[in-house]
């Protein structure tokens, strides 16, 4: 069974610390490694796909990369609308392109 | 652009009640997916459809049934519902590709059961 293990739950950050975020996950085959931004009352927004350890990609203030256990997503510099919650989820090979999600980490920053 | 649409965003139902939760896409894509989201639980998933003509229980099923209308509409029904089941549901969908498959979500529906 996939899991994914998302830390930590909640990170409160002030405007221009950078810092990271951790998922870690296990997956027979990984097919790819999904995050997604939430915001109160709304739902997942797509941020990014990784397919292979080492991969990395970035938008704007965020940039996420891979390896074979886990992906980090790294905000430099943050602003208060990057205040929200930030999902991982993966999708293995072998379960019907389903994917399981982490409990997410919520991020405030203050300005 | 309106991608993935949820009806109705709020609901109050009492215990045993019966209804259905609409959905429909217009990305032309083939999967479609309903998930429930509960606090420090993250998402899980209920049903899918992984093509058009096709259903498949997910993680959580039991007390739901759901129906792949068309290639754009996913319904999902509690035809009992108890308090359990409140919780924030996002209907999904994606275009399955070699590559991945990047889910979409809508919106939300929000289910109160008492």
């Amino acid at each position: 069974e996939d899991q994914v293990t998302q830390s930590p739950e909640a990170l409160r950050l002030q405007e221009g610390e950078s810092s990271s975020l951790n998922c870690s996950y296990t997956v027979s085959g990984l097919r790819g490694l999904f995050w997604y931004r939430q915001d109160p009352g709304k739902g997942p927004e797509f941020l990014f796909t990784l397919y292979s350890a080492g991969e990395e990609k970035e938008k704007e203030r965020l940039k996420a990369t891979l390896t074979k256990k886990e992906s980090f997503l790294h905000i430099t510099a943050p602003k208060p609308e990057d205040s929200a919650t930030y999902l991982c989820a993966v999708q293995g090979f072998y379960n019907d392109y389903k994917l399981s999600f982490g409990a997410g980490t919520t991020v405030t920053v203050r300005a | 652009n309106a991608g993935v649409t949820q009806t109705p965003k709020f609901q109050v139902l009492k215990t045993g009640q019966s209804m259905t939760l609409q959905c429909a896409q217009d990305m032309n894509h083939n999967s479609m997916y309903w998930y429930r989201q509960d606090p420090g639980m993250g998402l899980r998933l209920i049903y899918y459809s992984a093509s058009e003509g096709t259903t498949d229980k997910g993680e959580v099923p039991n007390g739901y049934n759901v129906s792949r209308l068309n290639k754009r509409e996913f319904s999902l029904r509690l035809e009992s519902a108890a308090p359990s089941q409140t919780s924030v549901y996002f209907c999904a969908s994606s275009k399955q590709g070699a590559s991945g498959n990047t889910i979409y979500f809508g919106e939300g529906s929000w289910l109160t059961v008492v």
